[in-house]
């Protein structure tokens, strides 16, 4: 089945930065690739997703982007802001259509 | 908008005792997910239901069963609670279309079992 690997596990950065988290998959067939961003105390919620057909999708200071011949995914945020400090995860589709979770990333940005 | 509504937020059980963790959507959504979230591990998937009126098994269905009372609740069972089960458990919905279509998660039910 699919395995998703995400990296790194805690990210620190200074407000106004950029902040790069990293997700490699194993099942070429999966199509469909999730962001989520968790609050303390809260559920995860959808910030981009992205499908095997394009390579990379933007929505203000988040983009995502997509290499399906390495297989990894990557979320992109620029200019951070200390709002941005939570937990992400990343998620695959595989082949079976059950959605995958990586183990996620605490990104926290320093003011 | 309430969206996924989960209750209880918080429980604690003993070893041995049965708990029903409630869960319903108002997105008018089909299918519906029950996921559990461990320090380091992600979510993983428990038990899915594609549409009302079928479930199937995910990842880690073991010591768990699942009821689709109808379109918008979702019931996750434990039987006879296990240490192993504490967790902060999820559930989750989405719109017709397919695996492809964004999750949208309550905000947990937090179990601790002794």
């Amino acid at each position: 089945g699919e395995n998703v690997e995400q990296h790194p596990s805690t990210l620190s950065v200074q407000e106004g930065d950029s902040a790069v988290i990293k997700c490699t998959y194993s099942d070429s067939a999966s199509n469909y690739f999730p962001w989520y961003k968790q609050e303390l105390g809260k559920g995860p919620q959808l910030i981009i997703d992205i499908r095997s057909n394009v390579g990379e999708k933007k929505d203000q200071r988040i983009a995502v982007t997509l290499n399906k011949t390495a297989k990894h995914f990557s979320l992109h945020i620029t200019e951070t802001q200390p709002e941005d400090s939570a937990v992400y995860f990343c998620a695959a589709k595989d082949s079976s259509y059950k959605l995958i979770f990586g183990s996620g990333t605490r990104l926290l940005v320093r003011p | 908008n309430a969206g996924v509504t989960q209750t209880p937020k918080f429980q604690v059980l003993k070893t041995g005792q049965s708990m029903t963790l409630q869960c319903a959507q108002d997105m008018n959504h089909n299918s519906m997910y029950w996921y559990r979230q461990d320090p380091g591990m992600g979510l993983r998937l428990i038990y899915y239901s594609a549409s009302e009126g079928t479930t199937d098994k995910g990842e880690v269905p073991n010591g768990y069963n699942v009821s689709r009372l109808n379109k918008r609740e979702f019931s996750l069972r434990l039987e006879s609670a296990a240490p192993s089960q504490t967790s902060v458990y999820f559930c989750a919905s989405s719109s017709p279309g397919g695996w492809n279509q964004p999750q949208h998660f309550g905000d947990g039910t937090r179990l601790s079992i002794l």
